[in-house]
């Protein structure tokens, strides 16, 4: 079935700088990949996805990109800001139209 | 938000006990999910429905049963809790590949 792991765990971040999590998924006939936001003590938010047919997606700060020959997709935050911080997920759709998330990557940015 | 809760959001219970968690949504989506989240292990599946009484199993079912009666309205039970069950439990819902969570419960099993 299919396997997400993420890198890294842990980041910390200057305010302003970039931040870059990377996930990488086992079976070459997912389609669909979604990064969530959780704050401490909140539910996990949908803050971009992507599907196979695009290699890169934009929205403000955010991007995410896609490389399907690898089997892998990143998540891009640029100008990062305090509120940024968070432990984010990626996830991969397998071939009964689940998610399989990964292990979540805390990301601090620090003032 | 999407419309999704999630009852009780906080419960202690006792090892043996059992444990009904519901989840309902006002969004009549088809797909409706059980995860449970500790630490170092992300969001794991537990069940899943894709209509009313048409459920399965997802990655650690074991202890855990469902139900789904209304399109609204997921149960996950808990028949004899243990202390390995200590988590919190969230609810997602779908109508076609994206996921929506609820505010999740978090259950202690003494």
């Amino acid at each position: 079935g299919e396997n997400v792991e993420q890198h890294p765990s842990t980041l910390s971040v200057q305010e302003g700088d970039s931040a870059v999590i990377k996930c990488t998924y086992s079976d070459s006939a997912s389609n669909y990949f979604p990064w969530y936001k959780q704050e401490l003590g909140k539910r996990p938010q949908l803050i971009i996805d992507i599907r196979s047919n695009v290699g890169e997606k934009k929205d403000q700060r955010i991007a995410v990109t896609l490389n399907k020959t690898a089997k892998h997709f990143s998540l891009h935050i640029t100008e990062t800001q305090p509120e940024d911080s968070a432990v984010y997920f990626c996830a991969a759709e397998d071939n009964t139209d689940k998610l399989i998330f990964g292990t979540g990557t805390r990301l601090q940015v620090f003032p | 938000d999407a419309g999704i809760t999630q009852s009780p959001r906080h419960k202690v219970t006792e090892t043996g006990t059992p444990v009904t968690l519901r989840c309902h949504q006002t969004e009549n989506h088809r797909y409706m999910y059980w995860y449970r989240q500790d630490p170092g292990h992300g969001l794991r599946l537990i069940h899943y429905s894709y209509g009313v009484k048409d459920t399965d199993k997802g990655e650690v079912s074991d202890g855990y049963s469902v139900s789904r009666s209304k399109t609204e309205d997921f149960l996950l039970t808990l028949e004899s809790a243990t202390s390995s069950q200590t988590s919190v439990y969230f609810c997602a819902i779908s109508g076609s590949d994206t996921q929506y969570f609820g505010p999740g419960t978090r259950l202690t099993v003494l």
